[in-house]
């Protein structure tokens, strides 16, 4: 079956820290991968995605990298702010399926 | 464009009572998602639509739970009757292609 593992949190972090959020995940198929990024009281926010093996998406500053030889899609960030503060959520789509698996999720904290 | 609109954005009833969530997708919005995010955990799919009809509603406690998407436009969840367990937030999203959503606020529901 299809699933989505990350790394537990909290995270706390001081700012222009160097930040990485562990992502593997496991499917059937081949499937489409994303991080959402969820801010207090707010809805789920697309940030960015990849759907082949070797894309690299990107999005205000944030990379992650698909990995199919380790079926990891892990985001980075080179120098995170005060602002980035939030939850991330790393998910999962098949190309040939409909339905979208999310990880728990990692909250993160940025400090000044 | 505008985005997701859900109503309300919060909703505190007792158990064995009933509520019902609304959400608006973008316009030109074929697919629409109803997901339940409990604290801590990743959204949990409920049910997805392709215009009017159901894709996937395998995770849905259909004897309590309904959903419709009439017109192929505005959606409705309905709880009938709430247990505790339900206290959560109902999330809805909606999407052009089944590999990318757009999630609106949520729905924060507390069942006391």
């Amino acid at each position: 079956g299809n699933s989505v593992t990350q790394m537990e949190g909290p995270v706390t972090l001081s700012e222009e820290a160097f930040l990485t959020i562990n992502c593997t995940y496991t499917a059937t198929g081949y499937p489409s991968l994303f991080w959402y990024v969820q801010y207090p009281g707010e809805g789920l926010q697309l940030l960015l995605k990849a759907t082949k093996a070797d894309d690299k998406g990107s999005n205000k500053g944030f990379e992650a990298t698909y990995r199919k030889e380790t079926t990891s899609f892990h985001l980075e960030k080179g120098s995170v702010q005060v602002s980035d503060s939030a939850v991330y959520f790393c998910a999962l789509v098949e190309l040939t399926g409909n339905q979208f698996y999310f990880g728990t999720g990692t909250s993160l904290t940025v400090i000044p | 464009e505008a985005g997701v609109a859900q109503s309300p954005r919060y909703k505190i009833i007792e158990k064995r009572q009933s509520v019902a969530f609304w959400c608006n997708p973008i316009s030109g919005h074929a697919t629409l998602y109803w997901y339940q995010q409990i604290l801590g955990q990743g959204p949990k799919l409920l049910i997805q639509f392709q215009n009017n009809g159901v894709v996937d509603d395998s995770q849905l406690p259909k004897d309590r739970f309904s959903a419709e998407r009439l017109k192929g436009v505005d959606s409705t969840l309905k709880i009938q009757p709430a247990k505790l367990e339900d206290s959560a937030v109902y999330l809805c999203a909606s999407g052009r292609r089944t590999d990318t959503q757009y999630f609106g606020p949520g729905t924060r529901l507390t069942v006391l």
